[in-house]
């Protein structure tokens, strides 16, 4: 069956960065566009990035493009986000989701159970 | 791109049908096929639960069903049952070729 694990979160200070990571297994991980959502507490769900399968296609959500980041490894079966330059606003629990399809979004099929990052001082 | 428009909350009794409209624009939702809808317990996984406007995935109970009108798309739950409260999440293909989710629904069974 479909398994996204995403690992990587933790208490860090503005200004920071980390690296999260969605390992994937029970499907052919390089056949599909997958995304990164977040959902910050209290709030509602926030897409953050799609890859396509095959890297050529990278978009970011506007809040965090120039900071973030978004990678895959297909020989690993893995998902990256890179965030740097945290703000107190990217607190959220961070999702990996595949998509239906390839390239662009079609819907998200497949959700992870998350990884929590907190930026404060 | 702005969220698109869902009430904040909804509520219904065992066995009732409710509603939960998502209102975007010509941009999103008037102008795609493209609307999936996703149940989230808090502390889990979202689950697909709608796609393309009234697909339901395998496995997805028949009490869910979705449909769109114009910029409004809208997912009705039939014979609600205890289980079924949750948030509940529009989401929409945009011009930009990304998505766009909804603000969220807190789906309350009375």
């Amino acid at each position: 069956q479909v398994q996204l694990v995403e690992s990587g979160g933790g208490v860090v200070q503005p200004g920071r960065s980390l690296r999260l990571s969605c390992a994937a297994s029970g499907f052919t991980f390089s056949n599909f566009a997958m995304h990164w959502v977040r959902q910050a507490p209290g709030k509602g769900l926030e897409w953050v990035a799609i890859i396509s399968f095959d890297e050529s296609i990278k978009y970011y959500a506007d809040s965090v493009k120039g900071r973030f980041t978004i990678s895959r490894d297909n020989s690993k079966n893995t998902l990256y986000l890179q965030v740097n330059s945290l703000r107190p606003e990217d607190t959220a629990v961070y999702y990996c989701a595949r998509d239906f399809g390839n390239y662009y979004f079609n819907f998200f099929d497949f959700w992870g159970q998350g990884t929590l990052v907190a930026v404060s001082s | 791109q702005s969220a698109l428009t869902q009430p904040a909350s909804v509520s219904g009794s065992p066995g009732q049908s409710i509603t939960i409209s998502c209102t975007g624009t010509s941009s999103d939702v008037g102008g795609y096929n493209y609307v999936s809808w996703y149940q989230h317990h808090p502390g889990k996984a979202p689950k697909l639960i709608i796609y393309d406007v009234s697909n339901r995935p395998s496995g997805v109970s028949n009490r869910f069903s979705g449909s769109k009108s114009g910029n409004t798309a809208s997912l009705t739950i039939s014979g609600l049952q205890a289980e079924d409260e949750a948030d509940y999440y529009c989401s929409s293909f945009t011009r930009s070729r990304t998505p766009v989710f909804g603000g969220g629904t807190r789906l309350t069974v009375l």
